[in-house]
């Protein structure tokens, strides 16, 4: 069975750092493009980020280039997000996602909140 | 980057139709055929509805179907059932390696 699985969210204060991860069983994790999307509170879904499989080739939304990096470790089957310079407007449900090629994003963890606060 | 535009909301009764739009610009949905739909029920992540502007994922009922004219990408429900009322999303590859997400839809079985 697919599974991702996201972890490391909680509350930061602003211009803080957070990492988070989404470890994933089920599938050849390194022969996958993988996705970060994330969505505030009663509001819509926003990409934020994307991988290729051997980790050689990452895009970002205008909004998070230079304070958000992606990276992955495939001997782990983890993908991470380095979330840094955390502004208030940042807090949201923050979900992973396997790009299954053809635009899918299939399947989705289950998300994890980070939520920005002093 | 700016989001693809949806209607806020529509709403039908049990048996009918709807339709969802999805308009983009020539850098996102007119450019490729990577339109995709997502269905999000309260406090659940987004499901896989269509790909590639009409595929339908195995398991996914035949209710729904996928189209795209220029610039405008649909999502079509038909036999509108109670399971169906949820929040919609398209997507579409944008230029410069990007993806972008449309505003979300919510959907209303009356």
């Amino acid at each position: 069975e697919v599974q991702l699985v996201e972890s490391g969210g909680g509350l930061v204060q602003p211009g803080g750092s957070l990492r988070l991860s989404c470890a994933v069983s089920g599938f050849t994790f390194s022969s996958y493009w993988m996705h970060w999307v994330r969505q505030a509170p009663g509001k819509g879904l926003v990409w934020v980020s994307h991988i290729s499989g051997d980790g050689s080739n990452a895009g970002y939304a205008d909004s998070m280039k230079g304070r958000f990096s992606i990276s992955r470790d495939n001997a782990k089957n983890t993908l991470y997000l380095q979330m840094n310079s955390l502004r208030v407007e940042d807090t949201a449900v923050y979900y992973c996602a396997r790009g299954f090629g053809a635009g899918r994003f299939d399947p989705w963890g289950q998300g994890t909140l980070v939520t920005v606060s002093s | 980057q700016s989001a693809l535009t949806q209607p806020a909301s529509v709403s039908g009764s049990p048996g009918q139709s709807i339709t969802i739009s999805c308009t983009g610009t020539s850098s996102d949905v007119s450019a490729y055929n990577y339109v995709s739909w997502y269905q999000q029920h309260p406090g659940k992540a987004p499901k896989l509805m269509i790909y590639a502007v009409s595929d339908r994922p195995s398991g996914v009922s035949n209710r729904f179907s996928g189209s795209k004219s220029g610039n405008t990408a649909s999502l079509t429900i038909s036999g509108l059932q109670a399971e169906d009322e949820a929040d919609y999303y398209c997507t579409s590859y944008a230029s410069g390696n990007t993806w972008v997400f449309g505003g979300g839809t919510k959907l209303t079985v009356l």
